[in-house]
Order: C-alpha cells, then structure tokens, then sequence
C-alpha cells in the first residue's frame, strides 16, 4: 500500500530557530513534493525532487532514496512560516499520495 | 497572473441539496483535479481529468459529480447523495509533460451543511 507519513505532527518553535520537519513513504516513488497550505487554507509548492537535495531561500528540502525519506528544513525561522507543510508522493505513475501534514508556529 | 480561482470561498448546503464549486484557471494546464481534505487526514482524490471532455474517478467520487466541457474549467456538484459533504475542497491542475509536474492550487472552497 503506498503511505505517507510525516512527523511531527505539530511543532511550535521560537523565532530564529532551525526546523526540521520529516516525510517517509513506503516503497519507491517516482517523485516527492512538498507543499505550504496557508491559515486561509490556499496551497504552495514549495518544492519537487527526485534525488539530492533543493533549496530556495530560507528553505531546504532533501531526499535520500535508499531510506525511503526526506526532510524540510526552515532555517532563522519567522512567524510568517507559520502554516501546514504537507509531503505528497508520487508512486510509479499514479496521482498524488499526500501526508496528513505538520502544523508550524514560530512564535516571536 | 495566471492561477487558479475556486468559487465560492465558503458555501452552505441544504439536506437534498445539490451545490456546484467552481474552478477555472488560465495556466493553459491539461489536467485538473478535485481533492477533499478533512481535519487529520491528507488530501483525498475526488475525479480528475486530464483533457476536455474526458475525467475519471479518484479515491473517493460517491456523491460527487464534474464536467470538463472547457479547458479552462472544472467544476464539482457535490450532490445529495454524498452524507458527508462538510469539508474544505481544493482544485489543482497541473501540465501533462514532463510526469509528475507540481500541482498549482486554488484557495478552496469550505462546504458546511445548514
């Protein structure tokens, strides 16, 4: 059965901090993203990756095949990266398999 | 900008009711998709269509119906016959080539039963 699932499933954090936020699947896929769902509830992808490893700002996203994980990490974290960051796979050729996704709030 | 825009924001439904959402986007993307997302759960795949005139069901279509008479647009009627309807409901679309293409989103549509 293809599953994803991310940890934690909250994290409240001070500004400044570094975060880490964690995705692992259960087979082989072909493609992983991860995505940013604002309080009003809108979704932004942030990043897709097959291999290796992405950044973008602040954010950095990682992946390592053989252990079937990968990792979102916000580095001098701000409030405004409060939000929901969900991972979503894709197994083989089929649609989009999404985690239950991880609740952030940085605090000032 | 191009994007995608989901009507109504919020949207409240009457027992035997059926209601329309609304999604249009101008991204000139082939595949549109309907998802459904309820609190502690991912998102669930309601129908997608990956060219005018031709959509198929995802993980969850009972009670749910779309058309794609239009590149452009994909509408959902959640009908009378989903018991559940309360939830928030996202479109996406995405470009057919390359495979597994990021998925742009709208702002969804948050269903409530009066």
């Amino acid at each position: 059965k293809n599953e994803v699932e991310q940890s934690p499933q909250n994290l409240t954090a001070q500004e400044g901090e570094f975060i880490t936020i964690n995705c692992s699947y259960s087979v082989g896929i072909s493609a992983l993203h991860w995505l940013q769902q604002h309080p009003g509830g809108g979704i932004v992808s942030l990043f897709m990756l097959s291999s290796g490893k992405k950044k973008h700002g602040r954010l950095i996203a990682t992946i390592n095949i053989q252990e079937k994980h990968s990792s979102l990490h916000i580095t001098a974290s701000h409030p405004r990266d409060s939000a929901v960051y969900i991972c979503a796979a894709h197994f083989g050729n089929e649609k989009l398999t999404f985690g239950t996704g991880t609740r952030l709030t940085i605090i000032p | 900008d191009g994007g995608i825009t989901q009507s109504p924001k919020y949207l409240f439904r009457k027992e035997g009711q059926n209601v329309t959402l609304s999604c249009e986007q101008n991204l000139n993307h082939d595949a549109m998709y309907w998802y459904r997302q309820d609190p502690g759960q991912g998102l669930r795949l309601i129908y997608y269509s990956q060219i005018v005139n031709d959509f198929q069901k995802g993980d969850i279509a009972e009670g749910y119906s779309v058309s794609r008479e239009k590149k452009e647009s994909f509408p959902l009627t959640v009908t009378s016959a989903q018991k559940n309807p309360t939830a928030f409901y996202l479109c996406a679309s995405t470009r057919q080539a390359p495979p597994n293409q990021p998925q742009h989103f709208g702002d969804g549509t948050r269903l409530s039963i009066l």
